[in-house]
């Protein structure tokens, strides 16, 4: 089966912090994808980067970079220099065919 | 382009009255589609996906059902709907299940 982790429920920091988002997934499948997603306080889901097993390249995207480790099954997702628009709650997610998620970081950044 | 539109964005029902909430995707063919449900919390639980028109996969028992009669046209239904049934819908559409997702921006339910 297939199931996500995201260890930490809530995360606050201070403007101009870097902060690192954990995801742990698990999978019996050799082909996969995985997922970022933003949900700010409005409720959409907004996509942030998709990544497929074969892949393990590190992406940087302006403040943004992840890291797909294969060995320990981890996509972390990095903020440098948080911002107050940065506040959501962010899901790390899977797919083999059906996408999974996780529980969800609520991440708050104050000014 | 493609797009995929659900409605009502909210909707408040009392206990035992039936649900229906529709979402279609424009744009693309034969796309997987799926219904998500966010409790109270966090949490994004996948409730149904269909890969094709009839063709409906339940991941959680419950008091709810979906329906696909057409290609582009998914509905998530209730006959009664209960108390816990509130939260936040949502419905997405893939290409294939193992590329790109994409979500439309919800139906807030709150039974009364």
């Amino acid at each position: 089966a297939q199931k996500v982790t995201q260890a930490q429920t809530e995360i606050s920091v201070v403007e101009k912090e870097d902060v690192t988002l954990d995801c742990v997934y698990e999978t019996r499948d050799t082909t996969y994808y995985l997922f970022w997603y933003k949900q700010p306080p409005s409720g959409e889901l907004v996509f942030l980067i998709r990544r497929n097993s074969f892949d393990e390249q590190n992406e940087i995207s302006g403040r943004y970079s992840w890291n797909f480790q294969k060995s320990t099954s981890s996509f972390n997702f990095t903020i440098t220099a948080s911002q107050v628009v940065d506040s959501a709650v962010y899901f790390c997610a899977l797919t083999g065919g059906k996408l999974i998620f996780g529980q969800g970081t609520e991440l708050s950044v104050k000014p | 382009s493609q797009t995929i539109h659900q409605w009502p964005a909210t909707l408040v029902q009392p206990v035992g009255s039936p649900l229906s909430l529709e979402c279609t995707v424009e744009g693309t063919s034969n796309p997987n589609l799926y219904w998500y449900r966010q409790a109270a919390g966090r949490g994004l639980q996948l409730l149904f996906y269909s890969v094709g028109i009839g063709q409906i996969s339940s991941e959680v028992p419950q008091n709810l059902s979906a329906s696909r009669p057409q290609d582009r046209q998914f509905i998530l239904s209730s006959k009664k709907l209960l108390l816990s049934d509130s939260g936040f819908y949502l419905c997405a559409w893939s290409p294939t299940g193992v590329g790109g997702y994409t979500f439309g921006s919800g139906t807030r339910l709150t039974v009364v």
